[in-house]
């Protein structure tokens, strides 16, 4: 399961802040993902970055930035601007290219939760 | 873009029994479908995957179906064991455009 970490497990925000999630991954991985997963249902894309200093907006990006200025990092920042943050959010990494093309590897999550 | 739907939302059978959990997709240009199992609280982790050029795979207990043409895939478990319950993902990848759509997820639940 190592290779790819997320930091804090647990978080918990005032409503009106930003926060930043981490993820940094030791895979030699190009593409690097955010995913948000609400109770009971699939992962849905944020954002995604296929090479450094490049990154697309998934499905759900409002409210939401990110920065890819190093290969092993994808922060997430939820803004003030997400109206309803409270969920848990996965990071992945895929490699490019290779015969694994299209695995996403996991973190293991960071749950927000907006008081 | 790609829309994948998956059928049963939530499935459970008795110990021994086989299991059947199927997705369709839309975009014909997929060519990579993963399936993912997720423990309660825990990382979704990669159990089995099938490649276009592949019409099915199997690994011990578990086994994935293709079928290009109806563009849907199934997941098969057979002999199931309470520890296989879980919540199932599929997906469906282009992975030249590096961006997968998931399924909405299936609950399996194995009675002892």
């Amino acid at each position: 399961d190592g290779g790819i970490t997320q930091s804090p497990k647990y978080l918990f925000r005032k409503e009106g802040q930003n926060v930043t999630l981490s993820c940094e991954q030791n895979l030699n991985h190009d593409a690097m993902y955010w995913y948000r997963q609400d109770p009971g249902q699939g992962l849905r894309l944020i954002y995604y970055s296929q090479i450094v200093n490049d990154f697309q907006k998934g499905d759900i990006a409002e409210g939401y930035s990110v920065s890819r200025e190093k290969k092993d990092s994808f922060p997430l920042t939820v803004t003030s601007a997400q109206k309803n943050p409270t969920a848990f959010y996965l990071c992945a990494s895929t490699p490019r290219g290779l015969a694994g093309e299209g695995v996403q590897f996991f973190g293991p999550g960071t749950r927000l939760t907006v008081l | 873009g790609e829309n994948v739907e998956q059928h049963p939302s939530t499935l459970s059978v008795q110990e021994g029994d086989s299991a059947v959990i199927k997705c369709t997709y839309s975009d014909s240009a997929s060519n990579y479908f993963p399936w993912y199992k997720q423990e309660l609280g825990k990382r979704p982790q990669l159990i089995i995957d099938i490649r276009s050029n592949v019409g099915e795979k199997k690994d011990q207990r578990i086994a994935v179906t293709l079928n290009k043409t109806a563009k849907h895939f199934s997941l098969h478990i057979t002999e199931t064991q309470p520890e296989d319950s879980a919540v199932y993902f599929c997906a469906a990848t282009f992975t030249n455009a590096g961006k997968s759509t998931f399924g909405d997820g299936t609950t399996l639940t194995v009675k002892p």
